[in-house]
């Protein structure tokens, strides 16, 4: 079985300032990982993901993610954020044997002031 | 490419009915999944439709089930329902061409109200 913890529920960040949203897993087995993000009223969209090879994997709209084994974590961060990244951000991830059943963290919510 | 197709957008329902929800998938994408997000609970995992066979499932009563069709369409159905139902459920969709690690795409979700 596979859990995930987004330690922040609500990380609020003024407009241009940098952001770190933390997430850790725990699983049995080797797994993908992932980070989404919903906009207001819509379904959640990928930012990156992480299958093999390089820690560090870039996405979009800036952002990056860092996969750490040792303390089963996977952050993701921007240098700068801007209002338009105000959002709800989720962690997740699914079984490198079972990719279809993904496990999603509680998400963060992200709020960018002027 | 279209993306995935959620219908309809919005549901109120009545305890005790039952509902049916529809998810067109994008094209070549034969994977299907559904998932219930609430505020008090999050994203949890209902159940995955590959081929249109159930390959995986959540912990959710048997009042929840669902189908795939050949053209990878899947539709949702929830009987009985319970104040509890009230959810937004998103369908996602995935490209399965024997390399996994597929992202999920996901449709704008239906918003089932009971009450």
């Amino acid at each position: 079985a596979q859990s995930v913890t987004q330690l922040d529920s609500q990380v609020p960040v003024f407009e241009e300032a940098p952001v770190e949203l933390r997430c850790n897993y725990s699983s049995s087995v080797s797994v993908y990982l992932f980070w989404y993000v919903q906009y207001p009223n819509q379904g959640l969209q990928l930012l990156l993901k992480y299958l093999s090879g390089s820690t560090l994997v870039k996405g979009i709209n800036g952002f990056e993610a860092e996969f750490n084994k040792s303390q089963t974590s996977f952050h993701l961060r921007k240098p700068s954020v801007h209002i338009s990244d105000t959002a709800e951000y989720f962690c997740a991830v699914s079984p490198r044997t079972n990719a279809g059943k993904s496990t999603f963290g509680d998400g963060t919510t992200l709020t960018v002031k002027p | 490419k279209a993306g995935v197709t959620q219908t309809p957008r919005y549901l109120i329902k009545t305890r005790g009915q039952q509902v049916t929800l529809s998810c067109s998938p994008i094209s070549g994408h034969r994977s299907v999944s559904w998932y219930q997000q609430t505020p008090g609970q999050g994203l949890q995992f209902l159940f995955e439709y590959f081929s249109e066979t159930q390959r995986n499932k959540g912990n959710f009563p048997g009042r929840f089930s669902g189908r795939q069709f050949s053209n990878s369409r899947s539709e949702m159905n929830v009987s009985t329902l319970e104040l509890g139902d009230s959810a937004l459920y998103l369908c996602a969709s995935s490209l399965e061409s024997g390399v996994y690690g597929s992202p999920l795409h996901f449709g704008n979700g239906t918003r089932l109200t009971v009450t």
